[in-house]
């Protein structure tokens, strides 16, 4: 069974620049969440998507970030602008609607400069 | 409101030495409890999970970690470390089904030869 798929890995913008990535969660699964992992912490929810819906966006700085779910399977995750404390890695992982255990992608590591 | 703490960025043991890391969780519903290790570059990994059913759960590669309500506890133990052990390990929380992971932020475990 394919894994949770995240792309790009790495990424290296300047602020105020624009960055978006992509993930494709596991066949079927209709649960997506973007975390935010600074470095030194631990990850911090982005949003949670059911399907096409925001189940919970409460955690996305909402002027400058964006989500989007379109059709319910992959998401992408924007940053306009982004700013130097936006370095981070984005995690998206996946889940079974009922199901407590997410499964997660490996990763986007964002560098802000 | 869920939240986790683990005790200890930092932890160094011995290859062979028994491996103990620390958790405490707050919840105001019954919990579900996680424990995740991540590589380097590497995205999370499910090493078990507390469903309510035993309090002792055993994982993968010889993990195991015992739920004890009293001490509103979690820890991850296993009795004989490995140099491949060395990781990031992060316990985690939710609070039903469907519902968001709280991470807390992280014990970097070595392994000394």
């Amino acid at each position: 069974e394919a894994g949770v798929a995240q792309s790009p890995r790495y990424k290296i913008i300047e602020k105020r620049q624009s960055v978006a990535f992509w993930c494709n969660p596991i066949s079927g699964h209709a649960t997506l969440y973007w975390y935010q992992q600074i470095l030194g912490q631990g990850p911090k929810l982005l949003i949670q998507f059911q399907n096409n819906g925001v189940v919970d966006d409460s955690q996305l700085p909402k002027d400058r970030f964006s989500a989007e779910r379109l059709k319910g399977v992959d998401s992408t995750l924007k940053i306009q602008p982004a700013k130097l404390e936006d370095s981070a890695v984005y995690l998206c992982a996946s889940s079974l609607v009922g199901s407590i255990e997410a499964f997660f992608g490996q990763g986007t590591r964002l560098t802000v400069v | 409101a869920q939240s986790v703490t683990q005790l200890g960025s930092h932890v160094s043991v011995s290859e062979g030495a028994l491996v103990l890391l620390r958790c405490n969780y707050s919840s105001s519903v019954p919990p579900y409890l996680f424990w995740y290790v991540q590589y380097p570059n590497q995205g999370l990994q499910l090493l078990l999970k507390y469903t309510s059913a035993a309090t002792l759960v055993k994982g993968i590669n010889g993990f195991e970690a015992e739920f004890k309500k009293s001490e509103t506890s979690f820890h991850l133990t296993k009795p004989s470390a490995h140099m491949s052990d060395a990781a990031e390990y992060f316990c985690a929380v939710s609070g039903n089904t469907g519902n968001q992971f709280y991470f807390g932020t992280g014990t970097s475990l070595t392994v000394i030869p």
